[in-house]
Protein backbone atom coordinates (compact mmCIF):
# COMPACT_ATOMS: atom_id res chain seq x y z
CA UNK A 1 0.00 0.00 0.00
CA UNK A 2 1.16 3.55 -0.93
CA UNK A 3 1.86 4.95 2.58
CA UNK A 4 0.64 8.63 2.48
CA UNK A 5 3.05 11.44 5.00
CA UNK A 6 1.95 14.98 6.08
CA UNK A 7 4.18 17.29 7.76
CA UNK A 8 3.58 19.55 10.13
CA UNK A 9 0.51 17.53 11.39
CA UNK A 10 -0.40 21.16 13.09
CA UNK A 11 -0.07 24.40 11.43
CA UNK A 12 -1.06 27.74 13.87
CA UNK A 13 -0.93 30.80 11.16
CA UNK A 14 -1.21 34.52 11.78
CA UNK A 15 -4.04 36.06 9.42
CA UNK A 16 -2.69 37.35 6.15
CA UNK A 17 0.69 35.28 6.70
CA UNK A 18 1.99 32.22 4.44
CA UNK A 19 1.26 28.63 5.28
CA UNK A 20 2.77 25.55 3.58
CA UNK A 21 1.92 22.45 4.19
CA UNK A 22 3.97 19.12 2.58
CA UNK A 23 2.88 15.74 1.68
CA UNK A 24 4.83 12.46 0.82
CA UNK A 25 4.32 9.37 -0.58
CA UNK A 26 6.12 5.78 0.37
CA UNK A 27 5.79 5.14 -3.70
CA UNK A 28 5.76 7.82 -6.89
CA UNK A 29 2.45 8.92 -7.53
CA UNK A 30 3.46 8.86 -11.65
CA UNK A 31 1.02 6.85 -13.53
CA UNK A 32 1.67 4.67 -16.27
CA UNK A 33 -1.30 6.99 -18.41
CA UNK A 34 1.53 10.12 -17.22
CA UNK A 35 -0.93 11.99 -14.81
CA UNK A 36 -0.03 12.14 -11.20
CA UNK A 37 -3.29 11.49 -9.03
CA UNK A 38 -2.49 13.28 -5.72
CA UNK A 39 -5.63 15.45 -4.64
CA UNK A 40 -6.05 18.11 -1.65
CA UNK A 41 -8.74 17.79 0.06
CA UNK A 42 -10.01 20.36 2.77
CA UNK A 43 -12.38 19.84 5.69
CA UNK A 44 -13.51 22.50 7.82
CA UNK A 45 -15.05 21.96 11.02
CA UNK A 46 -18.62 20.03 10.99
CA UNK A 47 -17.98 19.93 6.88
CA UNK A 48 -17.62 17.03 4.47
CA UNK A 49 -14.26 17.32 2.74
CA UNK A 50 -14.15 19.29 -0.27
CA UNK A 51 -11.50 19.07 -3.09
CA UNK A 52 -9.28 21.79 -3.57
CA UNK A 53 -6.33 20.44 -6.17
CA UNK A 54 -6.55 17.94 -8.65
CA UNK A 55 -3.25 16.21 -10.15
CA UNK A 56 -0.92 17.96 -8.38
CA UNK A 57 -1.83 21.61 -9.30
CA UNK A 58 -5.02 21.91 -11.03
CA UNK A 59 -7.12 24.16 -8.95
CA UNK A 60 -10.96 23.61 -8.49
CA UNK A 61 -12.88 25.87 -9.83
CA UNK A 62 -14.31 28.08 -7.03
CA UNK A 63 -11.47 27.57 -5.19
CA UNK A 64 -9.54 30.83 -4.10
CA UNK A 65 -6.69 31.64 -6.29
CA UNK A 66 -4.27 32.09 -2.65
CA UNK A 67 -4.09 28.29 -2.66
CA UNK A 68 -1.82 26.15 -4.91
CA UNK A 69 -0.14 23.00 -5.66
CA UNK A 70 3.13 21.55 -6.71
CA UNK A 71 5.55 18.74 -6.48
CA UNK A 72 6.40 15.55 -8.58
CA UNK A 73 6.92 11.98 -7.81
CA UNK A 74 6.78 11.72 -4.06
CA UNK A 75 7.05 14.78 -2.83
CA UNK A 76 4.25 17.46 -2.73
CA UNK A 77 3.04 20.91 -1.19
CA UNK A 78 -0.19 22.42 -0.66
CA UNK A 79 0.45 26.18 0.02
CA UNK A 80 -1.79 29.27 1.26
CA UNK A 81 -0.59 32.41 0.33
CA UNK A 82 -2.32 34.53 3.09
CA UNK A 83 -4.53 32.67 5.45
CA UNK A 84 -7.68 33.99 5.87
CA UNK A 85 -10.21 32.94 9.02
CA UNK A 86 -12.09 30.67 6.40
CA UNK A 87 -9.11 28.40 5.66
CA UNK A 88 -9.12 26.83 9.70
CA UNK A 89 -9.72 23.40 9.17
CA UNK A 90 -8.03 20.03 8.36
CA UNK A 91 -6.00 19.21 5.15
CA UNK A 92 -5.74 15.94 3.75
CA UNK A 93 -3.35 14.43 0.69
CA UNK A 94 -4.46 11.69 -1.11
CA UNK A 95 -3.36 9.33 -3.94
CA UNK A 96 -5.23 8.02 -6.34
CA UNK A 97 -2.53 6.05 -8.58
CA UNK A 98 -1.81 2.82 -6.75
CA UNK A 99 -5.04 1.12 -5.68
CA UNK A 100 -6.74 -0.52 -4.16
CA UNK A 101 -6.09 0.92 -1.56
CA UNK A 102 -7.02 4.53 -2.15
CA UNK A 103 -4.71 6.43 0.68
CA UNK A 104 -5.34 9.80 2.85
CA UNK A 105 -2.13 11.66 4.32
CA UNK A 106 -2.94 11.93 8.10
CA UNK A 107 -3.83 15.41 8.01
CA UNK A 108 -2.83 18.80 9.11
CA UNK A 109 -4.39 21.15 11.05
CA UNK A 110 -4.44 24.71 10.46
CA UNK A 111 -5.46 27.45 12.78
CA UNK A 112 -5.19 30.54 13.53
CA UNK A 113 -2.62 31.93 15.98
CA UNK B 1 -25.91 21.22 -9.87
CA UNK B 2 -24.59 17.62 -8.19
CA UNK B 3 -25.93 16.26 -4.83
CA UNK B 4 -25.23 13.29 -3.04
CA UNK B 5 -27.71 13.09 -0.29
CA UNK B 6 -26.80 10.62 2.34
CA UNK B 7 -29.78 8.16 4.22
CA UNK B 8 -29.35 5.15 6.40
CA UNK B 9 -27.27 6.11 10.04
CA UNK B 10 -27.61 5.12 12.81
CA UNK B 11 -27.10 3.21 16.20
CA UNK B 12 -26.34 -0.42 16.07
CA UNK B 13 -25.33 -3.59 18.08
CA UNK B 14 -22.13 -5.09 17.66
CA UNK B 15 -22.52 -7.95 14.56
CA UNK B 16 -25.16 -5.92 13.69
CA UNK B 17 -26.12 -4.85 10.07
CA UNK B 18 -27.20 -1.84 8.90
CA UNK B 19 -27.35 -0.30 4.84
CA UNK B 20 -26.33 3.22 3.96
CA UNK B 21 -27.83 5.07 0.84
CA UNK B 22 -26.22 7.67 -1.49
CA UNK B 23 -28.66 9.56 -3.64
CA UNK B 24 -27.41 11.20 -6.82
CA UNK B 25 -28.38 14.11 -8.88
CA UNK B 26 -27.57 17.12 -10.74
CA UNK B 27 -24.71 14.56 -13.00
CA UNK B 28 -24.83 11.44 -15.63
CA UNK B 29 -24.82 9.29 -12.43
CA UNK B 30 -23.98 5.86 -14.37
CA UNK B 31 -21.37 7.37 -16.39
CA UNK B 32 -18.97 8.00 -13.31
CA UNK B 33 -18.02 5.73 -10.31
CA UNK B 34 -18.63 5.95 -6.67
CA UNK B 35 -17.00 5.77 -3.50
CA UNK B 36 -17.55 5.73 0.28
CA UNK B 37 -15.01 7.01 2.69
CA UNK B 38 -15.53 7.16 6.41
CA UNK B 39 -13.72 9.16 9.28
CA UNK B 40 -13.53 7.70 13.20
CA UNK B 41 -14.64 10.31 15.59
CA UNK B 42 -11.87 12.56 15.80
CA UNK B 43 -9.87 10.88 13.15
CA UNK B 44 -8.68 11.28 9.76
CA UNK B 45 -10.55 10.08 6.53
CA UNK B 46 -10.31 6.04 5.45
CA UNK B 47 -11.52 5.16 1.89
CA UNK B 48 -13.53 2.04 2.24
CA UNK B 49 -15.26 1.11 -1.04
CA UNK B 50 -15.63 1.91 -4.89
CA UNK B 51 -17.46 0.95 -7.20
CA UNK B 52 -17.13 0.82 -10.95
CA UNK B 53 -19.79 3.23 -12.96
CA UNK B 54 -22.13 0.16 -14.27
CA UNK B 55 -21.59 -1.70 -11.13
CA UNK B 56 -19.48 -4.34 -12.97
CA UNK B 57 -16.42 -4.13 -10.37
CA UNK B 58 -15.97 -3.78 -6.58
CA UNK B 59 -13.20 -2.90 -4.82
CA UNK B 60 -12.70 -2.79 -0.32
CA UNK B 61 -10.04 -1.71 2.43
CA UNK B 62 -9.13 -5.20 3.69
CA UNK B 63 -10.73 -3.23 7.09
CA UNK B 64 -14.00 -4.22 5.50
CA UNK B 65 -13.62 -6.63 2.79
CA UNK B 66 -16.24 -9.73 3.46
CA UNK B 67 -18.44 -7.64 5.57
CA UNK B 68 -19.46 -4.45 3.39
CA UNK B 69 -20.77 -5.05 0.29
CA UNK B 70 -20.80 -1.90 -2.35
CA UNK B 71 -23.51 -1.90 -4.93
CA UNK B 72 -25.47 0.66 -7.33
CA UNK B 73 -29.16 0.98 -8.86
CA UNK B 74 -28.15 3.40 -11.81
CA UNK B 75 -31.89 3.57 -12.45
CA UNK B 76 -32.43 5.39 -9.17
CA UNK B 77 -29.48 6.80 -9.44
CA UNK B 78 -27.84 5.98 -5.67
CA UNK B 79 -25.08 4.10 -4.77
CA UNK B 80 -25.47 1.62 -1.42
CA UNK B 81 -23.22 0.22 1.40
CA UNK B 82 -24.60 -2.98 2.86
CA UNK B 83 -22.41 -2.69 6.10
CA UNK B 84 -22.45 -6.72 7.73
CA UNK B 85 -21.09 -7.86 11.15
CA UNK B 86 -20.32 -4.71 11.88
CA UNK B 87 -17.70 -3.61 14.93
CA UNK B 88 -17.12 -1.19 17.29
CA UNK B 89 -14.15 0.29 15.27
CA UNK B 90 -16.66 0.92 12.58
CA UNK B 91 -18.49 3.78 14.22
CA UNK B 92 -17.57 6.69 12.05
CA UNK B 93 -19.08 9.66 9.92
CA UNK B 94 -19.17 8.03 6.25
CA UNK B 95 -19.47 9.99 3.41
CA UNK B 96 -20.26 9.03 -0.15
CA UNK B 97 -18.13 10.81 -2.95
CA UNK B 98 -18.31 10.95 -6.78
CA UNK B 99 -15.02 9.75 -8.80
CA UNK B 100 -15.03 10.93 -12.49
CA UNK B 101 -15.05 9.61 -15.82
CA UNK B 102 -13.05 12.69 -16.94
CA UNK B 103 -10.80 11.92 -14.26
CA UNK B 104 -9.41 8.56 -15.58
CA UNK B 105 -12.46 7.18 -13.92
CA UNK B 106 -10.87 5.36 -11.40
CA UNK B 107 -8.59 7.15 -9.65
CA UNK B 108 -10.61 9.10 -7.01
CA UNK B 109 -11.76 12.48 -8.52
CA UNK B 110 -13.38 12.86 -4.89
CA UNK B 111 -15.08 15.93 -6.79
CA UNK B 112 -18.63 16.35 -4.68
CA UNK B 113 -19.21 14.31 -1.18
CA UNK B 114 -21.83 13.53 0.37
CA UNK B 115 -22.90 15.21 3.85
CA UNK B 116 -22.35 12.04 5.88
CA UNK B 117 -24.01 10.36 7.93
CA UNK B 118 -22.91 8.60 11.58
CA UNK B 119 -23.20 4.94 11.96
CA UNK B 120 -22.60 4.39 15.59
CA UNK B 121 -21.61 0.51 16.60
CA UNK B 122 -22.09 0.34 20.57
CA UNK B 123 -23.40 -2.28 22.93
Amino acid sequence: DVVMTQSPLSLPVTLGQPASISCRSSQSLVHSDGNTYLNWFQQRPGQSPRRLIYKVSNRDSGVSDRFSGSGSGTDFTLKISRVEAEDVGVYYCMQGTQWPPFTFGPGTKVDIK
Amino acid sequence: QVQLVQSGGGVVQPGGSLKLSCAASGFTFSSHGMHWVRQAPGKGLEWVAFIWYDGSSQYYADSVKGRFTISRDNDKNTVYLQMNSLRVEDTAIYHCAKDNLYYGGNHFAGDYWGQGTLVTVSS
